[in-house]
């Protein structure tokens, strides 16, 4: 079955730089949310989008943006980054019409600021 | 505001030995969801089971079993026969308010590892 896709799997950026991760959920899945997890740590919620709109938005930097296309997929556009942005950020999705969805995770993007 | 407590940092168990997980979660929600990952050592995040709030029936799938007790706010995970495969990080989370694409709130995890 088809998982849930993310681009890049690592990446490598300097301070003050920017950086995009993109994301493409499971086909039919409306919904998508970011996740940034440091080390030892666990996943803290960022932000999601349903149909295209902003849902939820929980502990993201200004500095970040995010939004989601009419193809459903996700861009994470991460700017003027800093150290403790190295992380790895995960995507997921889920289908609407579920209350508390199950929510599927991509493999994550490992970013690394140096 | 939601919260999620694994007391438990790091277990440590040999092959073939059953091992609970335990999760505590608060919430003011009467609708909510509570859910657990495994997250092994090459770091995607999979998921293992939803429960509802008006649910608590335990369930088993295989060697995992999940006890729900609403009256303790727990919802613990057990592993019957660990094998080594199961080493990994588990990790608890609780989605509160019932919306269709409500966030997950993760406890801090758990990390097993079973010794051969």
């Amino acid at each position: 079955a088809a998982g849930v896709i993310q681009s890049p799997r690592h990446l490598i950026k300097e301070k003050r730089e920017t950086a995009t991760l993109k994301c493409y959920p499971i086909p039919r899945h409306d919904t998508v949310y970011w996740y940034q997890q440091g080390p030892g740590q666990d996943p803290q919620f960022l932000i999601s989008f349903y149909e295209k709109m902003q849902s939820d938005k929980g502990s993201i930097p200004d500095r970040f943006s995010a939004q989601q296309f009419s193809d459903y997929h996700s861009e994470l556009n991460m700017s003027s980054l800093e150290l403790g942005d190295s992380a790895l950020y995960f995507c997921a999705s889920s289908l609407a019409g579920q209350a508390g969805p199950e929510q599927y995770f991509g493999p994550g993007t490992r970013l690394t600021v140096t | 505001a939601q919260k999620v407590t694994q007391a438990q940092t790091e277990i440590s168990v040999v092959e073939k030995e059953d091992v609970t997980l335990d999760c505590v979660y608060e919430t003011r929600d009467t609708t909510y969801y509570l859910f657990w990952y495994k997250q092994p050592p090459s770091g995607e995040l999979v998921f293992l089971i939803r429960r509802n709030s008006f649910d608590e029936q335990n369930e088993i799938s295989g060697r995992y079993s999940w006890n729900f007790q609403k009256s303790t706010s727990s919802f613990n995970f057990t592993i019957t026969a660990s094998q080594v495969v199961d080493s990994a990080v588990y990790f608890c989370a609780l989605n509160a308010g019932g919306t269709s694409y409500g966030k997950l709130t993760f406890g801090q995890g758990t990390i097993l590892t079973v010794h051969p």
